[in-house]
């Protein structure tokens, strides 16, 4: 299968732990976004990549929050110190970029749970 | 700074029932306006994207069709299989750039 995988799928941590996801985008996509989602709101935008250049971050991205994608191939997304109000569904997405390319591709998200 | 509003916030319909939903935006240089498909507990399905007035595409039971102020999709005569939560997205200036969602409709098709 040559779609967006997201890992892992859930996550349950203690408030103040670290968590981290990991996104791989489909193969050849050079663009990788982040977005959050809670119950009955629409996916929130947090920050996107062209290869291994984060291009923008939102003002939902505090700094307990670091995205990376070395190499222009797979993402993480880590949370520091997690807070309870940091539950939500973080889903990954890719594209071309460009064209007809521009098609916006999600993964099936991670959930994460701060108990 | 761009904004997408969707309405209802859900639906309620009888198989085969049709309806519309809108989707309702504000953004500046629109690149391209998306619709996607979520079911309960899975990530956004691509379902359409449109890129100026007037234009139209269609997907079995779906149509999404663009303004310069609105999109909307129609859903004739729905099975209880086209039950999700449908988003609209828009993108402004260049492709690739991010999408900013709306709230989403939550359609509910009872047999």
């Amino acid at each position: 299968d040559t779609g967006v995988s997201q890992d892992p799928r859930h996550k349950i941590t203690k408030r103040g732990q670290n968590v981290t996801f990991r996104c791989d985008p489909i193969s050849e996509h050079n663009r990788l976004y982040w977005y959050r989602q809670t119950l009955g709101q629409g996916p929130e935008f947090l920050t996107y990549f062209q290869n291994e250049a984060q291009l923008e971050k939102s003002r939902l991205l505090s700094d307990r929050f670091s995205a990376e994608r070395p190499k222009g191939s797979f993402s993480t997304l880590e949370i520091q110190r997690t807070e309870q109000g940091d539950s939500a569904m973080y889903l990954c997405a890719s594209s071309l970029g460009q064209g007809i390319g521009n098609t916006i591709y999600f993964g099936e998200g991670s959930w994460l749970t701060v108990v | 700074e761009d904004q997408v509003t969707q309405s209802p916030e859900a639906l309620r319909l009888q198989e085969g029932e049709s309806s519309s939903l809108n989707c309702s935006y504000t953004v500046s240089g629109l690149r391209g306006l998306f619709w996607y498909r979520q079911d309960p507990g899975k990530g956004p399905e691509f379902l359409f994207t449109l890129y100026s007035a007037g234009e139209e595409k269609e997907k079995e039971r779906l149509k999404a069709t663009l303004t310069k102020k609105e999109s909307f999709l129609h859903i004739t005569a729905p099975k209880p299989e086209d039950s999700a939560t449908y988003l609209c997205a828009v993108q402004a200036g260049a492709a690739g750039n991010k999408l900013t969602f709306g709230g989403g409709t939550r359609v509910l098709v009872k047999p």
